[in-house]
């Protein structure tokens, strides 16, 4: 187990709808990465944010936003859900600096917009 | 921008005999290349990594990897491979100046007792 916590693990929603996905890093972890993974496919880089700032962005609409906390959780929020929007949602966290390049997976919180 | 291709969708071994999963890769800059595993309904487990030095790198699980700077290549290797093994394999790149990892569309292990 690699200490990233996703909430919920599974989710169903209507399209129009908005949903907020959580994320509890591993402790001693700094930045916290989102990725879409959609059926049969590699996970696509949403976006990465670092000391409660966003630190990139992927191929995504502005619909898609999030947030970062204190003490390092995050939360993705989605508006305006749409059919493709149905896919496993994946947070990592990695530390920042130090040397250290590697990112550690949560579970995955599956949505399935209806 | 930078890129991973698997051109293999699936791989299939016998328990027992070598295991290999292809990767290539493409960025700017320095490759810092990944190894993940998924096995059904969990996030990605992380396998092996190459960032500086020897080529060869071994990881979790008896796993390793082979750099090639020449051929812009990254194969995952096991000697001898266990039905456990069975699972999703992904390969990933991230280029020394950025932030974000892009991976590959995934390769389906299957190993057969």
């Amino acid at each position: 187990e690699t200490g990233v916590t996703q909430s919920p693990t599974h989710l169903i929603k209507t399209r129009g709808q908005q949903v907020t996905l959580r994320c509890s890093s591993q402790s001693g972890h700094n930045t916290v990465s989102w990725y879409q993974q959609a059926l049969g496919q590699g996970p696509q880089f949403i976006f990465q944010y670092y000391r409660e700032e966003e630190n990139g962005r992927g191929n995504f609409p502005p619909r898609f936003s999030g947030l970062q906390f204190p003490n390092y959780s995050s939360e993705l929020n989605v508006n305006a859900l749409e059919l493709d929007d149905s896919a496993l949602y994946l947070c990592a966290s990695s530390q920042m600096g130090l040397g250290e390049y590697i990112q550690y997976f949560g579970a995955g919180t599956r949505l399935s917009v209806l | 921008a930078q890129s991973v291709a698997q051109p293999e969708d699936q791989v299939n071994v016998a328990e027992g005999n070598p295991l290999t999963v292809k990767c290539t890769y493409s960025v700017s800059g320095n490759p810092y290349l990944f190894w993940y595993v998924q096995y059904p309904n969990r996030g990605l487990q992380f396998l092996l990594k190459y960032i500086t030095g020897d080529n060869l790198v071994k990881g979790s699980y008896g796993f390793e990897a082979e750099f090639n700077k020449s051929q812009t290549s990254f194969h995952l290797k096991k000697p001898s491979a266990l039905v456990s093994d069975s699972a999703l394999y992904f390969c990933a790149v991230r280029d020394s100046n950025d932030y974000k990892l892009s991976f590959g569309a995934g390769t389906t292990v299957t190993v057969r007792a």
